[in-house]
Parts: C-alpha cells; structure tokens; sequence
C-alpha cells in the first residue's frame, strides 16, 4: 500500500468545519507536515507538528496527531471558498536526510 | 524577500531534447530536492542534495541529471532518456530537519 494516504476529494459549505485525514505507516516519522497547493502553482507550508505533540493550533487550522494510530488531521475553522486547493500531507522520516514522502493530496471543494 | 524561484514556469521540450529547469534559493539553505508531480499522484523525489557538490538520487532518477556547483542553485536536466518527461517538477530546499519551501513550479510538456 501507499506510505501515506488521503482522500481525493472532500467537498463542504462555506462557513463550515473541513476535515482533511492522513495516515502514514512509518513510526519513525519525526515531523508531519501539511501542505496546500493551487492550481498550477507550488506547495505552501500550511503548518507542521513534531512527533512528540498530540495537536497544534494556529488561528484557523488544528492539527491532531494520533501516533498510536499513524493518524494526522488538519481541521479548517470557518472555511471560505479561498480555501479550495489541494491539501498534502507528508511526513519525514528519521534518518531519510531530510526527503519527504508526500500523499496523493485531498481536493478541497469550497460551495458557497 | 528570500525565497525560491523556479524557471521557466513552461517549458516545451522536443522528443530528443535534453532541457534543463532552474531552480535559485537564496535562503541559504543547505539541502534543494527536485519532486515531480503527475496528475493524481503525490509527489515523486527525483534527486536531492544536502551539501555543495553532493547529491543523492531519489526513487524516480532515471532519465534525469543534476549538478549542484553552488549552494544557491540545483538545475534539473531532463535528458531524452526519459521516456515521459511531461509533468509538473517542483523544487525545495529546507535547512536542517525542517520544514521544506517549494518553488512555483516548472510545467515541461513535450510536443
């Protein structure tokens, strides 16, 4: 199977809350990141979290780490149509010098 | 403003042709990574470099060259030993273990 998969699409209502899951099978993985791409563009750095933390919050974004699980998630407060993009999770592993394995990102649909 | 730049941001290639993509950094950052990326797949690592003069293959390197004679530029040759070189290549640097940035893209399509 994939290192790390996610959903391909995921469609919400403005103003709502989007969930974007993740899994990963690598308990090495120190860092997981996620990453949103528009279309024909590079990847922007959403936001991060170590291994050793459970969540991480920054304004509008949450991300939840289940370790135990390999799960990670990153929650969208509030969600406006400018949110629309791909998401990609991916994660990096200890001792892969510093490469990334990526997923096959999730499709945001914004409706308003 | 530090960043990274890709160029160009299209690039035809003739079936036979080697081309070579850029990529500058100049926020001396140690390791730059080439990724591709095609439609419904994440992305793929094709060469990466840690140190000036260094650079390691990644899991889809055939086909493709590198060089890394500065630490501000990796250029991506894509030569005509790349049976399907049609795709979005995507270059990054990072320093240490952390997070990487991503340039904007190169979309190389042959014709």
């Amino acid at each position: 199977g994939e290192d790390v998969e996610q959903s391909l699409f995921l469609s919400v209502r403005e103003g709502d809350s989007s969930v974007i899951n993740c899994t990963y099978t690598d308990s090495s993985s120190t860092y997981l990141y996620w990453y949103k791409q528009e279309p024909g563009a590079g990847l922007q750095l959403l936001t991060y979290i170590f291994s050793n933390m459970d969540m991480k919050q920054d304004q509008r974004l949450t991300v939840l780490l289940n370790k135990k699980d390999k799960h990670l998630s990153l929650r969208i407060a509030d969600t406006q149509t400018g949110d629309s993009a791909l998401y990609c999770c991916a994660e990096r592993r200890r001792g892969s010098q510093g490469n990334l394995i990526f997923g096959k990102g999730t499709k945001l649909s914004v409706k308003p | 403003d530090g960043g990274i730049t890709q160029s160009p941001k299209y690039l035809f290639r003739k079936e036979g042709q080697n081309v070579t993509l850029s990529c500058e950094q100049n926020l001396n950052h140690d390791a730059m990574y080439w990724y591709r990326q095609d439609p419904g797949q994440g992305l793929r690592l094709i060469y990466y470099s840690q140190i000036v003069n260094d650079f390691q293959k990644g899991d889809i390197a055939e086909g493709y060259s590198v060089s890394r004679e500065k630490k501000e530029s990796f250029p991506l040759t894509v030569t005509s030993a790349q049976k399907n070189p049609t795709a979005f290549y995507l270059c990054a640097s990072s320093i240490g273990l952390k997070e990487a940035f991503f340039g904007q893209g190169t979309r190389l399509t042959v014709v």
